[in-house]
């Protein structure tokens, strides 16, 4: 089973619409959550951090449920500049360091 | 602020030759790591290291050797190049566990 899940999409949204992608992790033990932005052959970008109270950055907003290990990301008010991949990451601790697993990332395409 | 800096960005290799991937940071951190992308898939580990002198082995790492003489420096070395290895590679480094990852840009490499 894979580490971390993710619906590939694609997402096709008008502009200004309300987009949410989904995410679950295999791993009780991990620790850590993070959404990186990624656009077409370029790095990853952290987008945000996952908390398990949930986090708002502007019209992003995250949540967690360790319970049911999932992960969410909500995005408000849809920007053509929102097109990216956006990548779903968590972390585990080893003894010789952490380990990041990443999703293989769900495609966002905003339409004028 | 240059960060994490990579070179080349593109590269084109005959089967069986060497070649290593370059990656330096100007950060002072102690995590730095190895990933490669394919097509549609999630990054995959290689190597990490957690310190000058220290390497570990990711998830991927046959094919590659990696070093760490010192703080700045990553080096991937790629001994024996084959069609499989033909991907996108990020180095990426992290002040200590559970902090962001900073990524270079990324080398993009065939292997014909």
């Amino acid at each position: 089973r894979k580490e971390v899940e993710q619906d590939p999409g694609p997402f096709n949204v008008p502009e200004g619409a309300t987009v949410a992608f989904n995410c679950t992790y295999s791993n009780s033990a991990s620790q850590s959550f993070f959404w990186y932005r990624q656009d077409c052959r370029k790095e990853p970008k952290l987008l945000m951090s996952v908390y398990s109270s949930g986090n708002e950055d502007g019209r992003f907003t995250a949540q967690l449920n360790r319970a049911s290990q999932y992960i969410s990301l909500l995005i408000r008010d849809s920007k053509l500049s929102d097109s990216a991949t956006y990548l779903c990451v968590v972390t585990r601790a080893f003894n010789t360091g952490n380990q990041f697993y990443f999703g293989t990332g769900t495609s966002l395409t905003v339409i004028p | 602020n240059a960060g994490v800096t990579q070179t080349p960005k593109f590269r084109i290799l005959k089967i069986g030759q060497s070649m290593t991937l370059q990656c330096t940071q100007d950060m002072n951190h102690n995590y730095m790591y190895w990933y490669r992308q394919d097509p549609g898939m999630g990054l995959k580990l290689i190597y990490y290291s957690v310190g000058a002198g220290i390497t570990d082995k990711g998830e991927v790492p046959n094919g590659y050797n990696v070093s760490r003489s010192t703080t700045e420096d990553f080096p991937l070395r790629l001994e024996l190049a084959a069609p499989s290895q033909t991907s996108v590679y990020f180095c990426a480094s992290q002040k200590q566990g559970r902090e962001k990852l900073f990524f270079g840009s990324g080398t993009q490499l065939s292997v014909l």
